[in-house]
């Protein structure tokens, strides 16, 4: 059964700093991860999803990388903006369960001015 | 507004009440998901439909829940005498999934926040 796992929990940074969120899943037999934003009290934005043949993915100030080989994928952040600040999420899907999700705990992100 | 749409967006009810939320996917997906996510967690997985079929069940669905896709198209989640444990944001997102399109991106809906007195 696949467990994804991300640290940190919360993190509180100022504004302009170059950010690391990291997300880990313990079945490498994924064919794609996908990162989500998600604002309090909101649904899940889709950020950037990443094929297994693909090591990276980019979208702006956002790149998101995928190691299948170490169960591990980050998500940076460039030059951050208070607009940053909500919860990030990694998934990965389940192919023998139709592709269901399996969703990290997320990353609470506070960007201050 | 071409993305995925849910119904209501809010709800609060008694213990004991039963509930059904509305779901409306992009209209050309042909896959359907439903998640809960408690308060500082992240989404879990409670069904799936491919068009019309209802193909996995999460153990967290109890037969106290239910759902439908009828015509492929919309869903319904109802819940039958519902209890505060339900409490919980009920998210619905969508996906092609065809053969040529083998990395089943999903879309969310905005959620609809189940509070149950």
């Amino acid at each position: 059964k696949q467990e994804v796992t991300q640290i940190p929990a919360a993190l509180s940074v100022p504004e302009g700093e170059n950010l690391v969120l990291n997300c880990s899943f313990t079945d490498s037999a994924i064919y794609n991860l996908q990162w989500f934003r998600q604002d309090p009290g909101k649904g899940l934005t889709s950020l950037l999803l990443i094929q297994s043949s693909q090591r990276e993915q980019t979208s702006g100030r956002l790149n998101a990388s995928l190691d299948k080989s170490s169960g591990r994928s980050t998500l940076y952040i460039a030059a951050s903006q208070p607009g940053d600040s909500a919860t990030y999420l990694c998934a990965a899907p389940d192919p023998n369960a139709g592709n269901m999700l399996t969703f990290g705990g997320g990353t609470r992100l506070m960007v201050k001015p | 507004d071409t993305g995925v749409s849910q119904d209501p967006r809010h709800k609060i009810t008694k213990r004991g009440q039963n509930v059904t939320f509305r779901c409306d996917p992009i209209s050309e997906h042909n896959r359907l998901y439903w998640y809960r996510q408690t308060l500082g967690q992240g989404p879990e997985f409670l069904t799936y439909f491919q068009n019309e079929a209802q193909l996995e069940k999460s153990r967290l669905l109890s037969d106290r829940f239910s759902a439908e896709r009828p015509k492929g198209s919309f869903s319904t989640l109802e819940i039958q005498r519902t209890e505060q444990g339900d409490s919980a944001m009920y998210l619905c997102a969508s996906s092609l999934r065809s053969s040529s399109v083998s990395y089943n991106e999903q879309f969310f809906g905005p959620g609809t926040r189940l509070t149950v007195l």
